[in-house]
């Protein structure tokens, strides 16, 4: 069975550009996650999608990251424009839908770069 | 808001030594989840340990195992035999068992392990 993936698994970008990051979940998974841990720093959450809908996106730092979930499938997150503060390491997770200490399963992670 | 802290930024063992890695955390909720994440270099992070926090028993996996200690608000680690393939970065995660799915990270814990 795949695991989380996403694309791309680097990506260096001008201010001011504009990046979109992709996730796929694992099959059957509701769940959607985005996280991001700037350097050095704790992995902050940003978002959470049950199927299609936004859950939660109180992490979301600001106007200019949209993400979207389509189909309840895949995910994109979308940041435009980018400035040097969003470089860091974006995570997707997946999970199953229902109560309990559910296992969150993790792609590798987007490094994004704004130089 | 909870917080989870991880004192340690950097820690070394050798190989079939026993390593702890330190995780505190603050909430003021009664039932909570935590967890132990293990991500290996350009790899994706995995569950290694949970822990449920009505439970009293200390959670073991293989090797691995929590000393958890709610009054306290510790939720250590323990690497027993420890292998080369344990070099990795291990983040601390609280989750909350009432109000939201998403997961509250320490700053990670970088794991050396020397033959």
């Amino acid at each position: 069975e795949a695991g989380v993936t996403q694309f791309p698994s680097h990506s260096v970008i001008e201010k001011g550009q504009t990046v979109t990051l992709r996730c796929d979940p694992i099959s059957g998974h509701d769940n959607l996650y985005w996280y991001r841990r700037v350097m050095g720093k704790e992995i902050k959450f940003l978002l959470h999608f049950v199927k299609e809908s936004k859950q939660d996106e109180s992490g979301m730092p600001n106007n200019r990251f949209l993400a979207e979930r389509t189909g309840g499938t895949y995910s994109t997150l979308k940041v435009q424009p980018a400035e040097l503060e969003d470089s860091g390491v974006y995570f997707c997770a997946s999970s199953q839908l229902w109560t309990g200490p559910t296992e969150a399963f993790f792609g590798q992670g987007t490094r994004l770069t704004v130089v | 808001a909870q917080t989870v802290t991880q004192s340690q930024p950097e820690m070394s063992v050798q190989e079939a030594e026993t390593v702890t890695l330190s995780c505190t955390y603050d909430t003021s909720e009664s039932d909570y989840y935590l967890f132990w994440y293990k991500q290996p270099p350009s790899r994706q992070m995995i569950l290694v340990i949970r822990q449920e926090a009505y439970k009293q028993q200390n959670a073991t996996e293989n090797r691995f195992s929590v000393n958890f200690q709610k009054a306290a608000k510790s939720f250590s680690l323990k690497i027993s035999d420890s292998q080369l393939g344990d070099a990795a970065m291990y983040f601390c995660a609280y989750r909350s068992a009432f109000t939201t799915d998403k997961l509250i990270f320490g700053t990670g814990t970088r794991l050396q392990v020397f033959p």
